[in-house]
């Protein structure tokens, strides 16, 4: 069984478009979080949720945004996509972090978007 | 915020030959997550260390955390081509469940 997955696992459109990257885990974790990797393989936190509830928003442009329809799934729409936008993004989740020091994070396979 | 500088950025390797990352910070950290993203592949999470002067091993892997806690690194003694990935460092604490990510080696193993 497959513990964090997203889909799609590509991701090729159009800028201008508007788009959506589907996450859920199976972990029975709290929390979840999106990243975006760039091609210069940094990784960097968008946001995180707990319980369906935002708890990091790390400045990401307003066109990103993340719906939490249940503590299980964690989406991402992005509108007016950009080329900027052209990343991997993985989904990742964990234990609420409340509890420890700091949880372990475990990664989706990620959605590689290409914009163009 | 919390910053974690990771050198070096590449390494290459001769199958057999020993590689280390190091990962650094300007303040003190509650904590070093180190993880393994293959290649194509996604972070996989390795281990984390909270102790001053902590030492933990995983076969062939050593991880030490620096005894003033700001620095920490992952050693791999006689790499082996499966060894090839980005090994990044992280550290969280500071804010609920954020971790920052150190920039990550990515390390090519010749056989």
């Amino acid at each position: 069984d497959t513990a964090v997955s997203q889909t799609p696992k590509y991701l090729v459109t159009q800028m201008g478009n508007d788009k959506s990257i589907k996450c859920e885990q199976n972990l029975g974790h709290d929390t979840m979080y999106w990243y975006k990797q760039d091609s210069k393989k940094f990784l960097k936190i968008m946001f995180s949720y707990n319980n369906k509830e935002l708890i990091i928003n790390e400045t990401v442009p307003n066109r990103f945004s993340p719906k939490s329809p249940d503590k299980a799934h964690l989406n991402l729409h992005i509108n007016s996509l950009e080329l900027g936008d052209s990343a991997v993004y993985f989904c990742a989740s964990s234990q609420d972090p409340v509890l420890a020091v700091q949880e372990t994070q475990y990664f989706g396979p990620g959605t590689r978007l290409l914009v163009l | 915020g919390q910053q974690v500088m990771q050198i070096p950025q590449y390494q290459h390797v001769q199958e057999g030959e020993d590689f280390t990352t190091y990962c650094n910070s300007s303040t003190t950290l509650s904590n070093i997550q180190w993880y393994k993203q293959r290649p194509g592949g996604h972070p996989v999470f390795l281990i984390q260390l909270v102790k001053s002067g902590e030492v933990k091993k995983q076969k062939r892997l050593t991880f030490q955390f620096g005894e003033a806690k700001k620095n920490s690194s992952l050693h791999i003694t006689a790499t082996q081509t499966t060894d090839v990935g980005t090994y990044f460092c992280a550290t969280g604490g500071t804010s609920y469940g954020k971790l920052t990510f150190g920039q990550g080696t990515i390390l090519t193993v010749h056989p």
